[in-house]
């Protein structure tokens, strides 16, 4: 089992529409949470972060975590096109807080 | 720069020719990531610096991988003998603070892929 799963996708929904992203982690001690963006042949940025159980709020943005189900989600309202990319999952683990990725859900936003 | 800038953008090497691949992360950055990110996946942890020391390089998947930072700020990352399982993309990334710290922003280049033929 990988230590960050999410469902490799593609999530297609139409413009206007709240796109929700899904991701399970294994690692029961993991305190930090991240969503990053990658558009197609660039590289990965931070979007959203997230420590404590419920939700977190940035614009069209809502991060949801609940430690007891090892579960984050990334709800986007008002979908556009340019949102457009793949969404990893990623948390801290192992020494170093190095970030662990999920393999990502691609997200396809349609006129 | 401001930002981590990577060399090579794109590299095409025949099996068994050895590839260097370079990082320059943003100045006084302490910490330096290389991420293996194969198509369609997330990227894969393959080793981290602090300053110049290799703290950690778990990730690295064979004894072909090597990986230095002798002054603390540019990195490479060599392939010697590459095979066709090392073509992938090559994330360089830094961050400030040691680690990813809480933030978990790391700040990362916009790759070098490499297509092993």
């Amino acid at each position: 089992q990988k230590e960050v799963e999410q469902n490799s996708g593609p999530l297609s929904v139409p413009e206007g529409a709240i796109a929700s992203l899904n991701c399970t982690y294994s690692d029961r001690v993991s305190q930090s949470f991240f969503w990053y963006r990658q558009y197609s042949g660039k590289s990965p940025e931070l979007i959203m972060s997230i420590y404590s159980n419920g939700d977190k709020e940035d614009g069209r943005f809502t991060a949801q975590l609940n430690k007891a189900s090892q579960y984050v989600s990334l709800l986007i309202r008002d979908s556009q096109p340019s949102d457009s990319a793949t969404y990893l999952c990623a948390v801290i683990g192992g020494g170093y807080n190095k970030l662990i990725f999920g393999a990502g859900t691609r997200l396809a936003v349609h006129p | 720069g401001a930002g981590v800038s990577q060399s090579p953008r794109y590299k095409v090497a025949k099996r068994g020719q050895d590839v260097a691949l370079r990082c320059d992360p943003i100045s006084g950055h302490v910490s330096l990531f290389w991420y293996q990110q194969a198509l369609g996946q997330g990227p894969e942890f393959l080793t981290y610096f602090q300053n110049e020391a290799q703290l950690d390089k778990s990730g690295l998947p064979s004894d072909r991988f090597f990986a230095e930072r002798p002054e603390g700020s540019v990195s490479t990352l060599k392939i010697q003998r590459t095979q066709q399982e090392d073509s992938a993309v090559y994330l360089c990334a830094s961050s400030l603070l040691v680690g990813a710290t809480n933030t978990g922003e790391l700040f990362f280049g916009e790759g070098s892929r490499l297509t092993v033929l």
